[in-house]
């Protein structure tokens, strides 16, 4: 299984609403990632996890908090976003976070923020 | 700062020509690259990659070069199929650091039947 899954493919929130953006991998990799994606932009990346902990933030705002339960789920969940925070949310996985792994990307979680 | 970034963000080709997609790099602590297929609705899409230590490497149809001297890097198609439109993007990877690659802009191939 060489899949990285994510839920849900697409999602419309309020800027008062609580939701989750679920991704998850069964090919025993140990490093995760949260990539943000603009329409004809390059993905930018978020949050790195390694071995379940978070080593990057790259300064993403409050409102971004994610979430590794266990090495093959992790979470991002959304509080109090604005509308420019719609964008294509892309999950990654690496073997680990040593140098030069390949990178297995999602099909991302389109999410409307109204 | 430093950044990746394209030459051409779209490129129309016929079916059957090669094509070749420019990634300008500027980071010269750069030493791996890798480049990217992203179709409608998907997510990135490992094609191949290549390490500063070489300076040409070839995947199935596919060829990357690198040309340190002036930190320039293509790919490119051989024999290009509709399938083959997309949105490519270059990254590259700083040396002595964890694997965060840094994506280029992207350019769009368009293949005419």
């Amino acid at each position: 299984d060489t899949e990285v899954t994510q839920t849900p493919k697409h999602l419309v929130m309020g800027m008062t609403n609580k939701k989750s953006l679920k991704c998850e991998q069964h090919m025993g990799h140990r490093a995760m990632y949260w990539y943000k994606q603009k329409a004809k932009k390059p993905p930018e990346l978020m949050f790195v996890y390694s071995y379940e902990k978070l080593s990057i933030n790259e300064s993403v705002p409050s409102r971004f908090s994610p979430e590794c339960p266990n090495s093959s789920l992790l979470n991002l969940h959304l509080h109090a976003l604005q509308p420019e925070d719609s964008a294509l949310y892309l999950c990654a996985s690496s073997q680990a976070n040593l140098g030069n792994d390949e990178q297995y990307f999602g099909p991302g979680t389109r999410l409307t923020v109204t | 700062g430093e950044s990746v970034g394209l030459h051409l963000p779209t490129l129309s080709v016929q079916e059957g020509d090669n094509s070749i997609i420019n990634c300008a790099y500027s980071n010269s602590a750069s030493d791996y690259f890798i480049w990217y297929k992203q179709e409608s609705g998907k997510g990135p899409q490992f094609i191949i990659d290549i390490r500063s230590n070489m300076d040409k490497r070839q995947g199935q149809r596919v060829t990357v070069l690198l040309n340190k001297t002036v930190k320039h890097l293509s790919l490119q198609i051989a024999a290009t199929q509709p399938g083959d439109s997309a949105v490519y993007f270059c990254a590259e990877s700083p040396s002595g650091g964890s694997y965060i690659p840094t994506f280029g802009r992207g350019t769009s191939l368009i293949v005419h039947p």
